[in-house]
């Protein structure tokens, strides 16, 4: 099985901040890697995929990079709305695995 | 308007059944491959099966390997779950979610189902 590991756990930013998470493969999964946001009490939202592709409609201040084993998520200027769990996931192969999350909270 | 609701959730004893559905609404259902998330109580998301748009290829994680069933009915824009056996670490906020296409990751989600599995 593929292990995600995301660091890191918890992160704690102002809004405006320049924030940045990052998630390990433990083997290459080339570029089959997607980034959701998780709110209480909401159904995660999709907001990259394949490594740096934004979904539509997510807004243009979060942005993916990194291929193989390394990647990184990141929120340019961190609003208000941003603040909530964010995870990765791979989809190179089963069984499908998640990172274990990074909570971003208000500083 | 995508929607995935999901039902059946509820508080079963350890060695107990349970069904949970995911009714769809707002995309052409039998063309999608569909997927169950889990997620247990201060964890992360595990993947839990999926299949196939027209059922003929499931992949489920090995934990629940014997014991789950992921199954649909595309007259009935609807996915399944068959819980058997289950065990006080099943116990999870169960989603339901639709892939984008030809690619194993998920678009969109359902609001979730709890599934209490306690005595």
């Amino acid at each position: 099985d593929i292990q995600m590991t995301q660091s890191p756990s918890t992160l704690s930013a102002s809004v405006g901040d320049r924030v940045t998470i990052t998630c390990r493969a433990s083997q290459s999964i080339s570029s089959w890697l997607a980034w959701y946001q998780r709110k209480p009490g909401k159904a995660p939202k999709l907001l990259i995929y394949k490594a740096s592709s934004l979904e539509s409609g997510v807004p243009s201040r979060f942005s993916g990079s990194g291929s193989g084993t390394e990647f990184t998520l990141t929120i340019s200027s961190l609003q208000p709305d941003d603040f909530a769990t964010y995870y990765c996931q791979q989809y190179h192969s089963y069984p499908l695995t998640f990172g274990g999350g990074t909570k971003v909270e208000i500083k | 308007e995508v929607q995935l609701v999901e039902s059946g959730g509820g508080l079963v004893q350890p060695g107990g059944s349970l069904r949970l559905s995911c009714a769809a609404s707002g995309f052409t259902f039998n063309t999608y491959w569909m997927t169950w998330v889990r997620q247990a109580p201060g964890k992360g998301l595990e993947w839990v099966a999926n299949m196939k748009h027209d059922g003929s290829e499931t992949h489920c994680v090995d934990s629940v390997k014997g014991r789950f069933t992921i199954s649909r009915d595309n007259a009935k824009n609807s996915l399944y779950l068959q819980m058997n056996s289950l065990r006080a670490e099943d116990t999870a906020v169960y989603y339901c979610a639709k892939d984008a296409g030809n690619y194993r990751y998920f678009d969109y989600w359902g609001q979730g189902t709890l599934v209490t599995v306690s005595s």
